[in-house]
C-alpha cells in the first residue's frame, strides 16, 4: 500500500528564515495536496499539484512536485509567526483512489 | 458558506459510554469523509460516503464504530462502547467528487477524550 513520509517531523525556525518540508511517496502519485493545520483546529487546503515538475505558490509558500511524481517539497520564504502549525501532505496513486496523509510536520516559529 | 460543521467540538466521556459525533457537510458536496487523527498514527480515513451511501469503510477500526448518513446534510459517527484508545481528534470532510483530483474541505474536528 502507498505510504507518505514527511520530513522533518518537527521544525523550529527563527522568524524571517526560510524553510523546506518534504513529502515522499512509496508510489507514483496522481495528485498531491498540501494542507495546513493550526494547533487545535481543522485542516486548511493550501494547494494541489498534479503534473511532474509542477510548482505553485501562494503568498510566501511554494510547493513543487518532482518529475517522477514521488516527492514534493513545500518551501516557506521569510517565515512569520502565522506560518506556525502542522503541515500535512496527502496523496493518492490514482484519480479515484482515496487520499492518504502523511503524519505531518510541526512547524514552530520563534519571534 | 459556513463550511463543514462538526459537533460537539469537545467531548469527554467515560469508558463504556456511547459517543456520537455529528457532521454537516458543505451544501452540494456529494462526498463525505470521516477521519481520525492521533499523534501515533496521524490522519486516518475511517469511512466515506457518496450520495449518502457508504462506499468504503475499510478504515473503521472495529465493530464498535459505526457511521450513518441519513440525508445529504447530516452524518454521524458513533462509538459504542467507547474505550480510552479511541481518544483522538475526529474530522469530517466533504468534497464535490472523490479522488485525488478534488479538494476536500475539513471541519474543525471533535476532540474526544475517553477516560
Amino acid at each position: 500500500s502507498q505510504e507518505l513520509e514527511q520530513s522533518p517531523q518537527s521544525l523550529i525556525v527563527q522568524e524571517g528564515k526560510n524553510l523546506t518540508i518534504n513529502c515522499t511517496s512509496s508510489k507514483t502519485l496522481y495528485g498531491l495536496y498540501w494542507y495546513k493545520q493550526k494547533y487545535g483546529e481543522g485542516l486548511i487546503f493550501l494547494m494541489m499539484l498534479q503534473k511532474g515538475g509542477e510548482e505553485k505558490s501562494h503568498e510566501k509558500i511554494t510547493a513543487k512536485l518532482d518529475e517522477k511524481k514521488q516527492q514534493s517539497s513545500l518551501h516557506i520564504t521569510a517565515s512569520q509567526p502565522s506560518h506556525a502549525g502542522i503541515y500535512l501532505c496527502g496523496a493518492a496513486p490514482n484519480r479515484d483512489d482515496k487520499i492518504i496523509f502523511g503524519k505531518g510536520t510541526r512547524l514552530h516559529i520563534l519571534p | 458558506d459556513a463550511g463543514v460543521i462538526q459537533s460537539p467540538r469537545h467531548e469527554v466521556t467515560e469508558m463504556g459510554q456511547e459517543v456520537t459525533l455529528r457532521c454537516k457537510p458543505i451544501s452540494g458536496h456529494d462526498y463525505l469523509f470521516w477521519y481520525r487523527q492521533t499523534m501515533m498514527r496521524g490522519l486516518e480515513l475511517l469511512i466515506y460516503f457518496n450520495n449518502n451511501v457508504p462506499i468504503d469503510d475499510s478504515g473503521m477500526p472495529e465493530d464498535r464504530f459505526s457511521a450513518k448518513m441519513p440525508n445529504a446534510s447530516f452524518s454521524t459517527l458513533k462509538i459504542q462502547p467507547s474505550e480510552p484508545r479511541d481518544s483522538a481528534v475526529y474530522f469530517c470532510a466533504s468534497s464535490l467528487v472523490q479522488g485525488a483530483g478534488e479538494t476536500q474541505y475539513f471541519g474543525p474536528g471533535t476532540r474526544l477524550l475517553v477516560l
